[in-house]
């Protein structure tokens, strides 16, 4: 079995100051490893994703992410955030022998402040 | 259009009514995938569909029932419901080619459900 757990359920923070959202997983096999972003009204679209190689992914809107693996950690980061950055984001896992049957964590509201 | 689309985007409907909840992916995929989202929890794997076929159920009540005519549609039939399955419904696709997990989903913005 696998799960994602992010330990941060919000997170306020100013306009152009960095952020970083925590991501720990656990599974008893290989993973790939997700981060989704929810804008307001919409549905999730996919910010990066770690597959293999390189353990620095850089996603869109300037996001990064580091796997972990001897901590079993993804944590996402951004050096300077905007007001558009203002959304839910997700976590997810999926088990490399386990089909396509992503496992989200709990997701982290970021409220941007002016 | 583009994308994945679902409709309606809001739905209202008692415990008694029946209703379905339509998705459609223009993106050529060939897995489509319904998930559940509810407040204070996280996102619920329903059912994923690849090549128009049922690949996993996951442990979902009865009373919602998946169709997928074609690569193109996914359909959640939905019958008497109960209060808490109020949730936003999304539904999402993926090339599908190989199974592999390694794929990227892309998301509809959902259907709002509100059951009285």
């Amino acid at each position: 079995a696998q799960s994602v757990t992010q330990l941060d359920s919000q997170v306020p923070v100013f306009e152009e100051a960095p952020v970083e959202l925590r991501c720990n997983y656990s599974s008893s096999v290989s993973v790939y490893l997700f981060w989704y972003v929810q804008y307001p009204n919409q549905g999730l679209q996919l910010l990066l994703k770690y597959l293999s190689g390189s353990t620095l992914v850089k996603g869109i809107n300037g996001f990064e992410a580091e796997f972990n693996k001897s901590q079993t950690s993804f944590h996402l980061r951004k050096p300077s955030v905007h007001i558009s950055d203002t959304a839910e984001y997700f976590c997810a896992v999926n088990a490399k022998a386990a089909g396509n049957k992503l496992t989200f964590g709990g997701g982290t509201r970021v409220l941007v402040k002016p | 259009e583009t994308g994945v689309t679902q409709t309606p985007r809001h739905l209202v409907m008692g415990m008694t009514n029946k209703k379905s909840l339509k998705c459609e992916q223009h993106l050529g995929h060939n897995a489509m995938y319904w998930y559940k989202q509810s407040a204070k929890k996280p996102l619920e794997l329903m059912f994923v569909y690849s090549l128009e076929e049922r690949v996993e159920n996951n442990s979902v009540p009865s009373r919602f029932s998946p169709e997928c005519p074609n690569s193109s549609h996914l359909f959640l039939h939905l019958h008497t419901l109960q209060p808490e399955d109020s949730a936003l419904y999304l539904c999402a696709s993926s090339q599908g080619n190989s199974g592999g997990p390694e794929e990227t989903q892309y998301f509809g913005p959902g259907t709002r459900l509100l059951v009285l």
